[in-house]
Formats: C-alpha cells, sequence, structure tokens
C-alpha cells in the first residue's frame, strides 16, 4: 500500500550550516510530493513541491531532490536559521487529491 | 489574502457529547479536505470535499463522524458521542484544483479536540 515514512526524527544543526531533511516513499506510481513546515501550535505550511518529471527544484533557500529509482525526496535548507525550527514533513500525492503523510522530522537549529 | 480559517480553537468536552468543528477555506477553492494529527504523528486523511459532494470518505474511523459542506465553501466535521480516542488537532485544507490536478494543500491552524 501507499506509506510515507522518514529516516531520522529529530535534526539538530548549526546556525548556518545546510541542512538535509530525507524521506522514503513506497508507491513508485506517486507522481506528486510535497514539503511542509509545521510550527509548534500551527497547521502546516507550504514549502515546495515537486513532479515526478523532475528531480530537483529549487526556492528561496530551499531545494528540493527526488530520486525515483531508489524512492527517495529529500529537503535542503541553505544557511539554516533558527526561525527553521519546526516538524518537516513530506507527503506524496494520493488518488483523489488529498495528500499522505510521513510522520515528520524535527529540526532543531542551535545558535 | 485570508488563509483557512477553523473555529474554534481549542475544544474540551465530556466523553459521550456530540461537537462540532468549522472550516472556512480561502475563497475560490473548490477542494476542501479534513485531516487529523495526532501528538508527533503526520496529519491522517479524513474526508475531502470537491465542491459540495464529499468526493472520498474513506479516511472517516467510523460513523460518529460525519462532514458536511452545503454550499461547496465551509464545511462543518460533526462527531458523535466523543471518545477519549478522539482527542487531536483535527486540520482542514483546502486547494484551488484538487484532484483534477494535485496542488498545494494550504492548512488552517487546527482545532485542537480534547475529550475528557
Amino acid at each position: 500500500g501507499e506509506s510515507v515514512g522518514l529516516h531520522l526524527p529529530t535534526l539538530s544543526v548549526q546556525e548556518g550550516d545546510n541542512s538535509i531533511i530525507n524521506c522514503a516513499y513506497s508507491n513508485s506510481a506517486s507522481d506528486y510530493f510535497i514539503w511542509y513546515k509545521q510550527e509548534s501550535g500551527k497547521g502546516p505550511q507550504f514549502i515546495i513541491d515537486i513532479r515526478s518529471n523532475m528531480d530537483k527544484r529549487q526556492g528561496q533557500r530551499v531545494t528540493v531532490l527526488l530520486n525515483k529509482t531508489v524512492k527517495h525526496l529529500s529537503l535542503q535548507i541553505a544557511a539554516t536559521q533558527p526561525g527553521d525550527s519546526a516538524v518537516y514533513f513530506c507527503a506524496e500525492g494520493g488518488s483523489q487529491g488529498n495528500l499522505i503523510f510521513g510522520k515528520g522530522t524535527k529540526l532543531s537549529v542551535k545558535p | 489574502g485570508a488563509g483557512v480559517s477553523q473555529t474554534p480553537s481549542n475544544k474540551v468536552t465530556e466523553k459521550g457529547k456530540y461537537v462540532e468543528l468549522r472550516c472556512d477555506p480561502i475563497s475560490g477553492h473548490t477542494a476542501l479536505y479534513w485531516y487529523r494529527q495526532s501528538l508527533g504523528q503526520g496529519p491522517e486523511f479524513l474526508i475531502y470535499f470537491q465542491g459540495t459532494g464529499a468526493a472520498d470518505d474513506s479516511g472517516l474511523p467510523n460513523d460518529r463522524f460525519f462532514a458536511v459542506r452545503p454550499e461547496g465553501s465551509v464545511s462543518t466535521l460533526k462527531i458523535q458521542r466523543t471518545e477519549r480516542g478522539d482527542s487531536a488537532v483535527y486540520l482542514c485544507a483546502s486547494s484551488l484544483y484538487g484532484a483534477t490536478y494535485t496542488s498545494p494543500l494550504h492548512f488552517g491552524n487546527g482545532t485542537r479536540l480534547t475529550v475528557t
């Protein structure tokens, strides 16, 4: 069945360093992937998405990489800032336009 | 512009009571989704509306849960005979296209439901 998971539940980085958050998915037919950031007490906030016909997409300070061969997705955050501290979720597109979420990775940025 | 609005932000109820949670989606968004999020977990899909109709309710855990969207805008999630296991944050999201073209879901801040 469909499932989305994460390799690491927590990640701690120094301010200014780059962060890499990883995600594995199991449904090889998935064609849409998305990353969300969730701060305490708030709903998930859209960061960046990517379709399966691409292997890389860049935004402001963020890059998503998609490796369909090994069904792996990653989010790279450049020059990580304290404001980036949050839980990050990857999700894949379901058949009805809904999203299927993984458990999340908590990112902590040390000043 | 205004984002997805959910009310109330917090709801405490006694076991066995009935509750209603409200969602106001982003204006013009045709698709509306309800998710449930337990502590330390990712959001779990409950139900999806395209316009006024429930296109997929496969995520509703049992028949105590019901949702409506009578005019294709505001939606209400209704939970009957609440149980302590229903305690969670209930998230609403909307998107421009829904299943016709997968697009980002925009989430509200949720309603934290506590059943005592």
